[in-house]
């Protein structure tokens, strides 16, 4: 069963740098057959795709978040990364991550996803 | 970006009533598009995948239909359970994404 687990602080200073990492168990990252997304989702609204990665290539971004945001994959650990530079209020949210797609251009969805973490920015 | 049109964004139905939320992407998105069901403080959980397959242990009275850029979902018979948002997804481009949602409550 693939599962994966949000961490990182909860409270973010205006202006400094979000900081999260989601580990994954039953499945590799190292394998290469699938992206891995992050999501966020402020308090009653919808839902926002931030980014991907796959091993295989350089991440790829929302062109809007472009320039503030890193996504990156420690395949010793298992484990994404997430870090979102000059925070503000707007940034507030819970953040998930997710697998998915599938590499190779197959039409696959979002499959599996974390519980989310709720990231606050406030001093 | 595609934009993603769901419609309406919110209903209020009847338990057994036929329910169906439609989705309108703004360009084609082949068969890249997928269906979401969000409970309150719960993560997406995936119910459709590429237009029709519904997912494993999801019940038989959701199911998804369309193409090119008209999307729908349907309830067959609302159930007390089915009380949530639901969400469309396409990952045919960059960025992908989401409709804004359709709250679905039972009179």
């Amino acid at each position: 069963q693939v599962q994966l687990q949000e961490s990182g602080p909860g409270l973010v200073e205006p202006s400094q740098t979000l900081s999260l990492t989601c580990t994954v168990s039953g499945d590799s990252i190292s394998s290469g057959r699938h992206y891995w997304s992050w999501i966020r989702q402020p308090a009653g609204k919808g839902l926002e795709w931030i980014g991907r990665i796959c091993i295989r290539e350089t991440a790829q971004y929302k062109p809007s978040l472009k320039g503030r945001v890193t996504i990156s994959a420690d395949t010793s650990k298992n484990q994404l990364s997430l870090s979102l530079t000059s925070v503000t209020a707007a940034d507030t949210a819970v953040y998930y991550c997710a697998r998915g797609p599938r590499y190779g251009g197959v039409p696959s969805p979002l499959d599996y996803w974390g519980q989310g973490t709720l990231v606050t920015v406030s001093s | 970006d595609i934009q993603m049109t769901q419609s309406p964004s919110s209903l209020s139905a009847s338990e057994g009533d036929r329910v169906t939320i439609t989705c309108r992407a703004s360009q084609p998105v082949s068969n890249f598009f997928h269906w979401y069901q969000q409970k309150p403080g719960k993560a997406p959980k995936l119910l459709i995948s590429t237009v029709s397959n519904l997912e494993s242990g999801v019940p038989s009275r959701f199911s998804g239909s369309g193409s090119g850029t008209d999307f729908s979902l349907t309830i067959s018979s609302l159930q007390p359970e089915d009380v949530a948002t639901y969400y469309c997804l396409q990952t045919n481009n960059i960025p992908h994404t989401f409709g804004q949602g359709t709250k679905v409550e039972i009179k």
